[in-house]
């Protein structure tokens, strides 16, 4: 698999529902965000955790880490139509330097109302 | 609150021809990146900027490529002589310290 690769690719749900998705990396990271894209449209940054934090939230977004399996869950809880979008988790690698993110292909969130 | 904005948010132009795409980070970040992403196909890392040099730039980026912080609140990245396949959305992207914003993008098409 490659760095920064989600599942499942694509997720339906009804509004009020919540949503997980998962993603999982390959190699040791100083931190992993995720970003949430609309359709043809700039990514928007939701959340970042850092290497030795295991959970963060905000707001309706709650995010793991597990860096023993490489591997972060986002869950968006009670859902709402305007929350359909991608969501990319981005990875921090250590071994580059500056902060370049690496994307996964993203998991696509449909939301029904 | 302070965004990442970019200029033009839609650029067309022929094969061969050069383009500057800009872009204005966040007035106190110190880092800076370019991305894009292929219609369909991930983001890709294209080159980071700190302290008016490249830090560290991805196969991509190659001679055709070049990126400059003018003055101190524009950054532009430059395609010397366009390709087909340059066309894709490009990312501007700043960071102060850990977490990196993202501007809305400038869609590239190269007829």
């Amino acid at each position: 698999s490659q760095q920064g690769e989600e599942d499942p690719q694509a997720l339906s749900i009804q509004e009020g529902e919540n949503a997980t998705m998962n993603c999982s990396y390959k190699t040791s990271i100083n931190n992993l965000q995720w970003y949430r894209q609309n359709s043809g449209r700039g990514l928007v940054h939701l959340i970042l955790i850092r290497s030795n934090e295991r959970e963060k939230h905000s707001g309706r977004l709650r995010v793991t880490l597990d860096t023993s399996k490489k591997s972060s869950s986002l869950l968006i809880t009670a859902s709402r139509a305007a929350d359909t979008a991608s969501y990319f988790c981005a990875t921090d690698e250590t071994s580059t330097s500056y902060g370049k993110l690496t994307f996964g292909q993203g998991t696509i969130l449909t939301v029904h109302p | 609150e302070p965004e990442v904005t970019q200029t033009p948010s839609h650029q067309v132009t022929q094969m061969g021809q050069e383009v500057i795409l800009r872009c204005v980070p966040i007035s106190n970040h110190l880092y800076f990146y370019w991305y894009r992403q292929i219609l369909g196909q991930k983001v890709e890392f294209l080159v980071s900027f700190y302290n008016n040099e490249i830090s560290e730039k991805s196969e991509i980026f190659d001679d055709q490529f070049s990126v400059e912080r003018p003055d101190g609140s524009n950054f532009t990245l430059k395609i010397r002589s366009t390709k087909l396949e340059d066309s894709a959305m490009y990312f501007c992207a700043s960071s102060g310290r850990d977490s990196q914003y993202f501007g809305p993008g400038t869609r590239l098409t190269v007829l």
